[in-house]
């Protein structure tokens, strides 16, 4: 079957780093995406990976290892403002997935101050 | 002006009523999609559309059925409510084409609940 494996929660401390792990069992592979979603909001697009390797947007990087079919997101210098949940979505492009996303439950992120 | 919108943002029905949720967006993408959300959980696909005259079910269809009535409008529809369907309903959409990584934009959601 086809599965995304993500923490259900993770507490970490203002000004900290927090990384949320994904992994994933699909039948075929298209790219590992990452969204933002604030208790009541809509999810946002944050990052894709496509290729191995670490990619870099402000306080945020994704990164991706193919062969171990794993990736993770990492948030550096923690605000309250990024308390929410994170989900990993991976574009399937097995047979009859139509090259949809499929869906991680979500990682929620607590944050202390 | 958001560029997904969805209405009605809230709504309260009884088991057996027909309920409609109609998304509307200005971002003119071709793609356009309606999840569902339970609390605590990811986002289940229900039906996309890759243009007006392609139509999909996604993998929880049972119970729904979607129109799509311009570029612009999805519309979902629940002929049957039941108290299960008791969810936050969202509509995205994303450009296609080929672009990777084909970034979905979400509506702001509608909160359904049956009773």
């Amino acid at each position: 079957g086809q599965s995304l494996e993500q923490p259900s929660e993770v507490t970490a401390v203002e000004g900290a780093i927090v990384q949320i792990n994904c992994t994933y069992q699909t039948s075929g592979f298209y790219g590992l995406s990452w969204y933002q979603q604030h208790d009541g909001g809509a999810p946002t697009f944050l990052s894709y990976n496509a290729l191995d390797g670490l990619e870099e947007t402000g306080r945020f990087s994704s990164f991706l290892s193919r062969s171990d079919s794993y990736g993770y997101l990492l948030l550096q210098e923690l605000q309250m403002k990024d308390s929410a949940s994170y989900f990993c979505a991976v574009r399937d492009y097995g047979v009859g997935s139509n090259y949809q996303l499929i869906w991680g439950a979500g990682t929620k992120l607590i944050i202390k101050p | 002006d958001a560029d997904v919108t969805q209405t009605p943002r809230n709504r309260i029905t009884k088991t057996g009523k027909r309920i409609m949720l109609e998304c509307s967006q200005t971002k003119g993408h071709d793609r356009m999609y309606w999840y569902r959300q339970d609390p605590g959980l990811g986002l289940q696909l229900i039906y996309y559309s890759f243009d007006v005259k392609d139509i999909n079910k996604g993998e929880i269809s049972d119970g729904y059925s979607v129109s799509r009535q311009a570029q612009a409008k999805f519309s979902l529809s629940l002929e049957s409510a039941i108290p299960n369907q008791t969810a936050l309903y969202f509509c995205a959409t994303s450009v296609g084409a080929g672009r990777l990584p084909d970034t979905q934009y979400f509506g702001p959601g509608t909160r359904l609940t049956v009773l």
